[in-house]
């Protein structure tokens, strides 16, 4: 059981919004940074949000991330069928078991 | 564009060392400002974080795993390597290389991944 607690899956048609939560506790999200990543099937997770809502080059703007204390959220808009993955929260954990955390994933299901 | 490669056996058998190595090409390890990290992920489970290493060789390990990781940097070939000893069945997944700004603790760019079966 992680830590970083996501749903273990959302879905939505194509063209909606989802979002999906991510909720920890002050010695992880509430003091760090939160990051997200995209898995598709068969392949390695991609970076899609860093520094708790900024965009890497080439992620459109279709993905965003906020973070309000103990929790965060991304959210995606005009869903598409390729939307469809795995999405992975992730911080920096500053308890006496530091270390990076992930969330256990959230499957999306484009419907 | 940095890319990262994994390679090593993709068989290991128990009580033994798994050891992995990722070769790291389009950027210099030595250039700082990188951590450069091992991320495993059980079969259809999620990531667990391993570990990290700076190209001073500084490392820090995921605590519940810190027994049996060493983590090393070859600067010279520009590579990192991960040994985790010990290794039983629930050490089977896939193992990503990975690199993490040391800033933010964000990972920018992952390998392929590579799996690693731990059996008899």
């Amino acid at each position: 059981q992680s830590v970083l607690t996501q749903p273990p899956s959302v879905s939505a048609a194509p063209g909606q919004k989802v979002t999906i939560s991510c909720s920890g506790s002050s010695s992880n999200i509430g003091n760090n940074y939160v990051s997200w990543y995209q898995q598709l099937p068969g392949t390695a997770p991609k970076l899609l949000i860093y520094d708790n809502n900024k965009r890497p080059s080439g992620i459109p703007d279709r993905f965003s991330g906020s973070k309000s204390g103990t929790s965060a959220t991304l959210g995606i808009t005009g869903l598409q069928t390729g939307d469809e993955a795995d999405y992975y929260c992730g911080t920096w954990d500053s308890s006496l078991s530091a270390g990076f955390l992930f969330g256990g994933g959230t499957k999306l299901t484009v419907l | 564009q940095v890319q990262l490669q994994e390679s090593g056996p993709g068989l290991v058998k128990p009580s033994q060392t798994l050891s992995l190595t990722c070769t790291v090409s389009g950027g210099s390890i030595s250039s700082g400002g990188y951590y450069w990290s091992w991320i495993r992920q059980h079969p259809g489970k999620g990531l667990e974080w391993i570990g990290y290493i700076y190209y001073s060789g500084s490392t820090y390990y995921n605590p519940s795993l810190k027994s049996r990781v060493t983590i090393s940097v070859d600067t010279s070939k520009n590579q990192f390597s991960l040994k985790l000893s010990s290794v039983t069945a629930a050490d089977t997944a896939v193992y990503y290389c990975a690199r993490d700004t040391v800033t933010t603790k964000t990972f920018d760019y992952w390998g392929q991944g590579t799996l690693v079966t731990v059996s008899s």
